[in-house]
């Protein structure tokens, strides 16, 4: 069966500090794979998502990046971090099923910038 | 901009109940909408979708209704459960340049069932 992996489960940084938020997926090849935001009062924001190894779509201007150096490895990654980075952070992989397909989610990490 | 939107942050519910969670839309482009349960310190996980074609999708206890020229979605739970409470989140989907499906989440319910 899958598995999806998210660590460290919860992270306090300083403001300017780099961060590195790691996702891995076990039991699936070729996944797609996403990343999350929720900020307080606000709905999932999706940040990133990639469709394969070096592919990575941005969906929002931001201090973040992203990048999947390996088929089932996503990293999320800050050089300095903002207040406004603050938030729960979640990863997710679906299969390339056509429509129809679910996104599986990770348990997620806190992240709260001082 | 919010295109997804639960204008109610939280509902209580008596057991056995119908629990009623409502979801509005305002782009037109989405075709396929989705319904998320979350516990806390947990991911999100799937509950039920409907496409939309369809003005009703049913799974269990559980039953989505669309209603595509108001833009409107919503859950029913029936009879409710306390298991049942949890965040629900509603999403609406469209399909990027890649073919994955990209989802806009709603900002949440959080469903209490009184035993």
């Amino acid at each position: 069966s899958q598995t999806i992996h998210q660590w460290p489960a919860t992270l306090v940084q300083p403001v300017g500090s780099p961060l590195s938020l790691e996702c891995t997926v076990e039991g699936t090849s070729n996944p797609n794979l996403y990343w999350y935001r929720q900020a307080a009062g606000r709905g999932l924001q999706l940040l990133f998502y990639s469709v394969g190894i070096g592919q990575i779509s941005s969906e929002v201007p931001q201090n973040l990046s992203a990048s999947r150096p390996q088929d089932r490895q996503f990293i999320l990654s800050s050089k300095k971090l903002l207040l406004s980075d603050s938030g729960f952070y979640l990863c997710a992989w679906s299969l390339w099923s056509g429509r129809a397909d679910t996104q599986y989610f990770g348990p997620g990490t806190r992240l709260t910038v001082l | 901009d919010q295109q997804v939107k639960q204008n109610s942050p939280s509902l209580s519910v008596q057991e056995g109940r119908i629990s009623i969670l409502n979801c509005d839309y305002t782009n037109s482009m989405f075709d396929y909408f989705l319904w998320y349960k979350k516990y806390p310190a947990e991911g999100p996980t799937f509950l039920i979708s409907i496409s939309s074609i369809k003005d009703k999708n049913e799974d269990g206890r559980f039953t989505v209704f669309l209603n595509k020229s108001a833009k409107h979605l919503s859950l029913h739970i029936v009879p409710s459960q306390p298991g049942d409470s949890a965040v629900y989140f509603c999403a609406a989907s469209t399909i990027s340049n890649f073919g994955n499906e990209k989802l806009t989440f709603g900002t949440g319910t959080r469903l209490t069932i009184i035993p």
